[in-house]
Parts: structure tokens; sequence; C-alpha cells
């Protein structure tokens, strides 16, 4: 079956910049996402990329997707305490309803 | 606009007990609807999905069960809580037949089982 994963945990000083990473196994896959929950809260949508692009820039994000390699990325430039949350990424494949999420990045950012 | 409502935030129940936690989406029409759950420190697991009333698709076999009694409402329910079920559930709703349509978060129930 399809499998996403992500490295759990991405420390950075807050003025950096975080690049987190996602691989994928689905080939079908049309769509992905990354998504962004704080504390106690649900998911808030961020960006997403169609596959047949290799990138995708949204102020201080871009996304990077390497479909030969399965891979995807989310590049935060300049990254705040505000930043500091887990970070899903997911796909949805070419014939279903249903996003496959990861098992999610906790990015930390210190002062 | 569209929005999503789970409810409770929160609740703590013995094991045992029964469950029922609500969902409903307001501001759109004949929406997928998904029941997720997320473990402690773990990431997201699928549970339920339902593309129309009465239509639910089963992810995982457990003790928990979902109804769709009407198009913009979703229950997620349990005859009987274990202590494994204990997580953050979480419902979602995206737009029916469309695959570029993302998934739009409720602010998810926080269910501790003691």
């Amino acid at each position: 079956g399809e499998d996403v994963e992500q490295s759990l945990f991405l420390s950075v000083r807050e003025g950096d910049s975080s690049v987190i990473n996602c691989t994928y196994t689905d080939s079908s896959s049309t769509y992905l996402y990354w998504y962004k929950q704080e504390p106690g809260a649900g998911l808030q949508l961020l960006t997403y990329i169609f596959s047949n692009m290799d990138m995708k820039q949204d102020q201080r994000l871009t996304v990077l997707l390497n479909k030969k390699d399965k891979h995807l990325s989310l590049r935060i430039a300049d990254t705040q305490t505000g930043d500091s949350a887990i970070y899903f990424c997911a796909e949805i494949g070419g014939n279903t309803d249903k996003l496959i999420f990861g098992t999610g990045t906790r990015l930390q950012v210190f002062p | 606009s569209q929005t999503i409502h789970q409810w409770p935030a929160t609740l703590v129940q013995p094991v045992g007990s029964p469950l029922s936690l609500e969902c409903t989406v307001e501001g759109t029409s004949n929406p997928n609807l998904y029941w997720y759950r997320q473990a402690a420190g773990r990431g997201l697991q699928l549970l339920f999905y339902s593309v129309g009333i009465g239509q639910i698709s089963s992810e995982v076999p457990q003790n928990l069960s979902a109804s769709r009694p009407q198009d913009r409402q979703f229950i997620l329910s349990s005859k009987k809580l274990l202590l494994s079920d204990s997580g953050f559930y979480l419902c979602a709703w995206s737009v029916r037949q469309s695959y570029n349509s993302p998934l739009h978060f409720g602010n998810g129930t926080r269910l501790t089982v003691t």
C-alpha cells in the first residue's frame, strides 16, 4: 500500500531556513500537500503542489518535488518561533478520495 | 464560506463506557467526510471515510464505528471504550469527486480513556 515517511524532529535557529523532507511510494500521486498542526489544534493546509510541477513558491514557503525519487520538501525561509509546529506531508493518488499522511515532523525554533 | 465543527473539544471517559463524537460541516453540500485519530507523538491514522449518507468505509478493524445520518453530519461511536482508544480525533471534509481537493480539518477532540 501507499506509504509516506518523514523525519520526526527538526530544530533550527530563528531566522535560519528550515527544510522538512518527505518521501512517498505511490507513483500515481496527483497532488501532494503540506499541513501545519499547532499544539492542541487541527491541521491547517499550508500549500500543495500538483505532480507535474517541480517547484511552487508561496511567500516564505517553497515546495520542491522530485517525482523520479518520490521526494517532497518544504522550505521555510526566515523561520520564526511561530513556525514551531508539527508539519505533515500528504499525498493523494489518482483513483482515490483518501489522503495518506506522513508521520509528521516536529519543528522547533529556538532564539 | 465553509466551516467544520467538532465537539466536544475534550472528553475524559472510563474504560467500558460508550462514546459519541459529532462533526458537522456548513457551507457545502455532498462533502466527503473523514475521521482520523492521532495517537500521542504519532501521525494520523484514517479511521473512516464517507462519500455519502449511509456510506461508510472502515480503514482499520477496531471497536469504533461511524455513521452519517445526514449529508453534513458525521458521528464516531463506540459501545465500550478501551484504554487504547485514547487520542486526538480529527474530523475532516473535502469536495466530493475532486481529486485536487485538500482536506479541511476541525479543531479536534482530545479523548482520554481512564
